[in-house]
Order: C-alpha cells, then structure tokens, then sequence
C-alpha cells in the first residue's frame, strides 16, 4: 500500500510570494492533516480536512489556507511569504479520527 | 489546553546500553497517545498507539508503556541504527498535539 506522497519535496521562494503544496493520502484515507515543524517550535498544527471540511485549524494566520479534493488529495497555500515560513511542512493521513500517518514532507525555504 | 512534555531533550547512549523516554500529558479525556520516531529530514514514522493505562506495545527494542499521566519508551540494547527524534503526541479535535521530542543518539 502506497504511503502519503507530497510534492514538491523541496522549494525555494522569496518574501512576498505565495506557494502550493499538495498532498495525496493513502488510499481509503478521508482525513488529511497539514503540521509546520520548525527546530524552534516543534509540530504544529496547521489544519484538518475529512470529506473536504475543514474541521480544525491551528493557530496561524489567515495567509495560510488549505482545502481537500473529493478524492481525498489536499492542498495547502502560503500567501505573502515572510522568512519566518521556512519549515518542513507535514502532511498526515488518517481514517478519520486515529492514528496518522505522515508523508516525507516538503522543505520550504523563504529567502 | 492539551500538554505534552517529553523528557530528556537529547539522551546519548553506548550501544547495548538500555534507557527510557519519558512522555508527560495533561488532556481532559485521553483518546490515545502515540509514539513515533522521525529521522533527520524525514516526516515522522508511526510506531505505537496507547490507549489505557497499563497499556505495553513492544516493537523490535522498543517497548512503550502508558499510566494516567505519563508514557515511557524503554529501548532495550540500543544499536546505532535507533538514533532517531522519538516524539509523542495525543489526540483532540481532529489534531495531534506534539511533544517537543527526545533526540537519540547511539554510538557504536
């Protein structure tokens, strides 16, 4: 069984820009979660879409936004970047509400 | 809010040399607690899920424990292949709330 794929694995932008990220769960999974892990604040929580609602969002500002497809698949944007948003950006899936399962995710570096 | 703190914050070990992670909680009506192990770069790998206490998983040299407020990870006769970021974390509101993690490093 395939596990969660992101792309791109690297991108390299500068302040100001807006980015993409997608996601693609394991097959069967409803549930996609987004986290931002940075060596100063750890894991944390961005968003979580199941049947493309949104149920939870994080504490982060509205310049990030995200949204889940019908087949599962979601995407994350960053808009306006600033360097405090380099970070390896995580994608996890999940069958709805237990254990999630993590993708290789995707180095973000704002220059 | 859900707490969770992981101790020591870096744990050097000789090879062989058998030690324990401590993960603490505080979450009004535990739903789970997971263990996973990242790698440098990596997202992080699933190892176990905990769910009431008394609770043991075990996984190769690794065994994860649960009471009402903590959870251990003991690894047993560490091999350098274990280095790793082992971080906890627990459930609420369709979100993960993560430890800060315990990075392990094994010299042969």
């Amino acid at each position: 069984k395939a596990g969660v794929t992101q792309t791109p694995r690297y991108l390299i932008k500068t302040r100001g820009q807006q980015v993409t990220l997608s996601c693609s769960p394991i097959s069967g999974h409803r549930s996609v979660s987004w986290y931002q892990q940075t060596p100063g604040q750890g894991l944390q929580f961005l968003f979580e879409y199941f049947s493309e609602t949104q149920r939870n969002k994080g504490n982060f500002p509205g310049r990030f936004s995200g949204r889940q497809f019908s087949n599962s698949r979601s995407e994350m944007n960053v808009s306006t970047l600033e360097l405090g948003d380099s970070a390896l950006y995580l994608c996890a899936s999940s069958w709805g509400n237990n254990e999630q399962f993590f993708g290789p995710g995707t180095r973000l570096t704002v220059l | 809010e859900d707490q969770v703190t992981q101790s020591p914050e870096a744990l050097r070990l000789q090879e062989g040399e058998s030690s324990s992670l401590n993960c603490s909680y505080t979450v009004s009506g535990l739903r789970g607690l997971f263990w996973y192990r990242q790698d440098p770069g990596k997202g992080p790998e699933f190892l176990f899920t905990l769910y009431s206490a008394g609770e043991e998983k075990e996984k190769e040299r690794l065994k994860a424990t649960l009471t009402k407020k903590e959870s251990f990870l003991h690894i047993t006769a560490p091999k350098p292949e274990d280095s790793a970021t082992y971080l906890c974390a627990v459930p609420n509101d369709y979100k993960l709330s993560f430890g800060a993690g315990t990075t392990v490093t094994v010299r042969a």
